[in-house]
């Protein structure tokens, strides 16, 4: 079935580190892909979104790009800061299916 | 607007009580989703909606699960008996259209003893 896969955490790091997690999807179609974060005791939010090939989307610093040779969404950041500290998600929608699929998450803690 | 409102934001209770969790989505939106979310699996969908009609309830574990949507500003997922191994944080979610992005309520962390 159409999934997503990203890097297992937890990751730590300080501050002003470069940051790369990576995301790799399957899918039977032509997916849109998100990345949503979770910040201690809240819901999930949107960060960025890619709906075809070779976008790239951004927000808040962090970048991702669609890579379809690739089949990839890995997420970066080029200096993290103490309040980038949340889960990371990653996840896909096909247009003809009006469901996110997540990945597992990924724990990222940014020390000062 | 105030957001995807979820209540009770924490419940605790024992094995064999019925559970009900309340959701009102963001007004004008017309996709609802309910989450559930534990360390072992993530997060997995349990059931949406779409103009209050339930479209795709793959998700709901067992029968102890249902869910409702009697109108356009209010949902509820009931557990009835709950078990131990439901407790989780249930997220609700809300969208407009079919492509719009998808805004989560806080969560209902759920703790069955």
């Amino acid at each position: 079935g159409d999934s997503v896969t990203q890097m297992e955490g937890p990751v730590t790091l300080s501050e002003e580190a470069f940051l790369t997690i990576n995301c790799t999807y399957t899918a039977t179609g032509y997916p849109s892909l998100f990345w949503y974060v979770q910040y201690p005791g809240e819901g999930l939010q949107l960060l960025l979104k890619a709906t075809k090939a070779d976008d790239k989307g951004s927000n808040k610093g962090f970048e991702a790009t669609y890579r379809k040779e690739t089949t990839s969404f890995h997420l970066e950041k080029g200096s993290v800061q103490v309040s980038d500290s949340a889960v990371y998600f990653c996840a896909l929608s096909l247009s003809n299916d009006y469901k996110l699929s997540f990945g597992a998450g990924t724990t990222v803690t940014v020390r000062a | 607007d105030a957001g995807v409102i979820q209540s009770p934001r924490h419940e605790v209770t024992e094995m064999g009580q019925e559970v009900t969790l309340r959701c009102k989505p963001i007004s004008g939106h017309d996709y609802l989703f309910w989450y559930r979310q534990t360390m072992m699996r993530g997060l997995e969908l349990l059931i949406y909606f779409n103009n209050n009609v339930p479209i795709d309830d793959s998700g709901m574990p067992e029968d102890r699960f249902s869910a409702k949507m009697p109108n356009a500003s209010f949902s509820t997922l009931k557990i009835q008996p709950s078990e131990p191994r439901d407790s989780a944080v249930y997220f609700c979610a809300s969208r407009q259209g079919s492509a719009g992005e998808l805004f989560f309520g806080e969560g209902s962390r759920l703790t069955v003893l």
